[in-house]
């Protein structure tokens, strides 16, 4: 079982629609999640950062964290093609080296 | 906004040859990281550090070595390339702020062995 699971997609939504994008993982101790966007060739880069239960929000960007169901997501607003990227979910271990460990990623389109 | 650098960018080599990837940041971090991501897969840690002469070994470490003499530089290197080596290296360091971690990374070299 992978530590951390997304389903890679595509995910094709409409401009100015909400895009929900969802992580699992296997650590149950694990105490930070983030969420990082990737453009076609480019590197990733942090968007969103969450560590208690519940929703955390930042303009267009919410992420959502249920420990107990070993699961986070992350939701776009108002979507733009400019959303259009790879996202990837990342768990940092709860114990050890504390080495963030990450998805595979979920391609999102945004079509106009 | 975050300063890490790696060279080269773009990199193709024959096979047996020796690299080394080069990446550097000027914000004083301690924690840094090598993955390599293959299109559309995860990024698999291949080495990682927490300061002047402390490496780790990550999951795919066995066929490369890294250095941290300086704070500021972390360079990773293949004593043999092979085919299988063709991919996405990515360097990344770490921000510590009250016990939170962000990773920020480097633009990457993109590795083909022939």
């Amino acid at each position: 079982q992978k530590e951390v699971e997304q389903n890679s997609g595509p995910l094709s939504v409409p401009e100015g629609a909400i895009a929900s994008l969802n992580c699992t993982y296997s650590d149950r101790g694990s105490q930070s999640f983030f969420w990082y966007r990737q453009y076609s060739g480019k590197s990733p880069e942090l968007i969103m950062s969450i560590y208690s239960n519940g929703d955390k929000e930042d303009g267009r960007f919410t992420a959502q964290l249920n420990k107990a169901s070993q699961y986070v997501s992350l939701l776009i607003r108002d979507s733009q093609p400019s959303d259009s990227a790879t996202y990837l979910c990342a768990v940092r271990a709860s114990g050890g080296s504390y080495i963030p460990t990450f998805g595979r990623g979920t391609s999102l389109i945004v079509h106009p | 906004e975050a300063d890490i650098y790696q060279t080269p960018r773009y990199l193709v080599i024959g096979t047996g040859k020796k690299i080394t990837l080069e990446c550097s940041q000027t914000m004083g971090h301690d924690k840094m990281y090598w993955y390599q991501q293959d299109p559309g897969m995860e990024l698999h840690l291949i080495h990682y550090s927490y300061g002047v002469n402390s490496t780790e070994k990550g999951d795919l470490s066995s066929e490369s070595t890294v250095s941290r003499i300086r704070t500021e530089h972390f360079p990773l290197t293949l004593e043999s390339a092979r085919p299988s080596h063709t991919s996405q290296y990515l360097c990344a360091s770490s921000e510590v702020t009250g016990g939170r971690e962000k990773l920020f990374f480097g633009s990457g070299t993109q590795l083909s062995v022939l």
